[in-house]
């Protein structure tokens, strides 16, 4: 039923350990977000992508590195993670033009050692 | 800036009755779009019901109803015949019109509803 997936859904890395997630929409759109879900906070929007380019960027640390290389893709690149950055990455995607709702994909369940 | 708050960490309900979910917000936008999103445990967060501000009809989808108070800046989503498939954590989240930016939403903390047989 998602037309958004996300892989791997769990990930277990070391502090020094670089890793990367992926996000893929098949639903045509051309707006792709990056959302943080910790079990303490709201969910906290990362980055957005508008026709693959970076339009939001809310003060994320350079831990994290988005690349958006077309419409459909959308990764979060990891170096040198901290635990507190343990926690579930949601990838969503919409039509920029409008008032459409974000399509969320299952999420990446990150944990941090 | 935006805020949405749910001042209803947790709520339970029994099947088949009706449970309301409040959400309230703060912006100083006149046009603006409202969302309840709801997170089963199996983590995938679908859309239940959207609300435009300049709307004053409260919008329906089947049993979710919401209850748009645009002065009191409200915003609760009413389910009614109450399902088990309907436990879930429910997230009510804010847009302002959109730019060219995309869509760009403001999340509440949440609220976990429990339905129970």
């Amino acid at each position: 039923e998602t037309g958004v997936t996300q892989t791997p859904r769990h990930l277990v890395m070391g502090m020094t350990n670089k890793k990367s997630l992926k996000c893929e929409q098949h639903l045509g759109h051309n707006a792709m977000y990056w959302y943080k879900q910790s079990a303490k906070k709201p969910l906290e929007l990362m980055f957005v992508y508008s026709l693959e380019e970076r339009v939001e960027n809310n003060s994320v640390p350079s831990r994290f590195s988005p690349e958006c290389p077309n419409s459909s893709h959308l990764f979060l690149h990891l170096h040198t993670l901290q635990p507190e950055d343990s926690a579930l990455y949601l990838c969503a995607s919409s039509q920029r033009e409008g008032a459409y709702e974000q399509y969320f994909g299952p999420g990446t369940r990150l944990t941090v050692t | 800036a935006q805020t949405v708050t749910q001042s209803q960490p947790e709520m339970s309900v029994q099947e088949a009755e009706t449970v309301t979910l409040s959400c309230t917000y703060d912006t100083s936008e006149n046009n603006y779009y409202l969302f309840w999103y709801k997170q089963p445990p199996s983590r995938q967060m679908i859309l239940v019901i959207r609300q435009e501000a300049y709307k004053q009809q409260n919008a329906t989808e089947n049993r979710f109803s919401v209850n748009f108070q645009k002065a009191a800046k409200s915003f609760s989503l009413k389910i009614s015949d109450s399902q088990l498939g309907d436990t879930a954590m429910y997230f009510c989240a804010f847009m302002k019109r959109w730019n060219n930016a995309g869509n760009m939403l403001t999340f509440g903390g949440g609220t976990r509803l429990m339905v129970k047989p």
